[in-house]
């Protein structure tokens, strides 16, 4: 089975550029997450979609982060335009159906390394 | 809203040696727990999780984790560690009243096994 692809791995932009990560889960997998990790922290949770529908999305910087998921599968991350503190691994997770019973595992990808310099 | 401490950022373990990585959970409400592993340069990978029943739960590598609701723990042990072991942990709680199976993490251990 494969896992939860990301790209890039790596990037490296200046304040005020934009960047976009892409993450395609595994297959049919219904609910999305993108977490947010800075360096020495825990991941925090940015949005989470069911299908193409957002779940919780209420730690999300709305002025300057946007994600969507339009055919329910693969899913994109923007950051526009990019600070200083952005710099963070963005991982990307996915789980059968968050609505089902039970705590259904989270899946994660590899994460985007993103550097703001 | 629901917060997890690792009490220890940095652990340094010898090979062959115990160890023993604190979490606390702030809730009492009940929850679901987690450990995740994450190795250099890699994903999160779920080690072990508590949902229900026993709370002593085991991995396949040789890890175990208690939950203890009254004192609102999930601590994790190995009683030898190899240089495998080498990576970050995070525990992490799921809070059953939330909405959409969000999982709230710690800030991580390090465990750095020396030979």
């Amino acid at each position: 089975e494969a896992g939860v692809a990301q790209s890039p791995r790596y990037k490296i932009i200046e304040k005020r550029q934009s960047v976009a990560f892409w993450c395609n889960p595994i297959s049919g997998h219904a609910t999305l997450y993108w977490y947010q990790q800075i360096l020495g922290q825990g991941p925090k949770l940015l949005i989470q979609f069911q299908n193409n529908g957002v779940v919780d999305d209420s730690q999300l910087p709305k002025d300057r982060f946007s994600a969507e998921r339009l055919k329910g599968v693969d899913s994109t991350l923007k950051i526009q335009p990019a600070k200083l503190e952005d710099s963070a691994v963005y991982l990307c997770a996915s789980s059968l159906d968050h609505s089902r019973s039970g705590a259904n595992e989270q899946f994660f990808g590899p994460g985007t390394r993103l550097t703001v310099l | 809203a629901q917060s997890v401490t690792q009490l220890d950022s940095q652990v340094p373990v010898f090979e062959e040696a115990p160890v023993e990585l604190r979490c606390n959970y702030s809730s009492s409400v009940s929850v679901y727990l987690f450990w995740y592993v994450q190795y250099p340069n890699q994903g999160l990978q779920l080690l072990l999780k508590y949902l229900s029943g026993s709370t002593l739960v085991k991995s396949i590598n040789g890890f175990e984790a208690e939950f203890n609701k009254s004192q609102t723990s999930f601590h994790l042990r190995k009683p030898s560690v190899h240089i495998s072991d080498t990576a970050e942990y995070f525990c992490a709680v799921s809070d059953l009243k939330a909405a959409g199976n969000k999982l709230t993490f710690g800030g991580g251990t390090r465990v750095l096994v020396k030979p």
